[in-house]
């Protein structure tokens, strides 16, 4: 079966100080995947993808993330947190089958980040 | 551009009603999601819709039903509501179908059922 996982439901972090926000997969075929976040009573918003190509990321707000296909990883990195980045952090794969008529997100259970000033 | 547009923002039903949601994808984009998000479920699929056809469905009773329309927008219907439907309602779209597409999220409606 396909799944994301976050191990962590909480990560604190010093104002300043890097943050990483983990995930790791599991799926066939090629990993499709993506980082979202969501602020209170908000919908998703998203960060950053990886479909193919180089295994450092970039995305929005300074974020970025690698993928190590080995350790089946995503990790959310970021070399100095703000204290408006905390916020849910969301992995999630896209599982994308056009002969099984699928494609959809399948998301991992989120990962509160608290930055502390 | 708009972007992924969600109506009502909040809405309260008495269990047994049923209820209706609506979304507009962004300008151009076919493919439109659903997912429910819960405390305890997390994010769960709902249904995706592409062409006005129901593509894939999520582990969800027949209560949950949706449909897309010849502008792409949609709306997703719950019958007979019961308490644990309370949750915040996610749509998305995306211009393809395509893996290297993304999607984006709307707002979301927030459905109370008491």
């Amino acid at each position: 079966a396909q799944s994301v996982a976050q191990p962590e439901d909480q990560v604190n972090v010093a104002e300043g100080n890097p943050l990483t926000v983990k995930c790791t997969y599991s799926v066939s075929g090629n990993p499709y995947l993506f980082w979202y976040v969501q602020y209170p009573n908000r919908g998703l918003q998203f960060l950053l993808k990886y479909i193919t190509g180089d295994n450092l990321v970039k995305g929005s707000y300074g974020f970025e993330a690698e993928f190590n296909k080995s350790q089946t990883s995503f990790h959310l990195k970021k070399p100095s947190a703000l204290v408006s980045d905390s916020a849910l952090y969301f992995c999630a794969v896209r599982v994308n089958s056009l002969s099984y008529n699928t494609d959809k997100l399948i998301f991992g259970t989120g990962t509160r980040l608290q930055v502390f000033p | 551009k708009a972007g992924v547009t969600q109506t009502p923002r909040y809405l309260i039903k008495t269990r047994g009603q049923q209820v209706t949601l609506s979304c507009s994808p962004i300008s151009g984009h076919r493919s439109v999601s659903w997912y429910q998000q819960t405390p305890g479920q997390g994010l769960q699929f709902l249904f995706e819709y592409f062409s006005e056809t129901q593509r894939n469905k999520g582990n969800f009773p027949g209560r949950f039903s949706g449909r897309q329309f010849s502008n792409s927008r949609s709306e997703m219907n719950v019958s007979t509501l019961e308490l644990g439907d309370s949750a915040l309602y996610l749509c998305a779209s995306s211009l393809s179908r395509k893996p290297d597409y993304g999607y984006t999220f709307g707002s979301g409606t927030r459905l109370t059922v008491v």
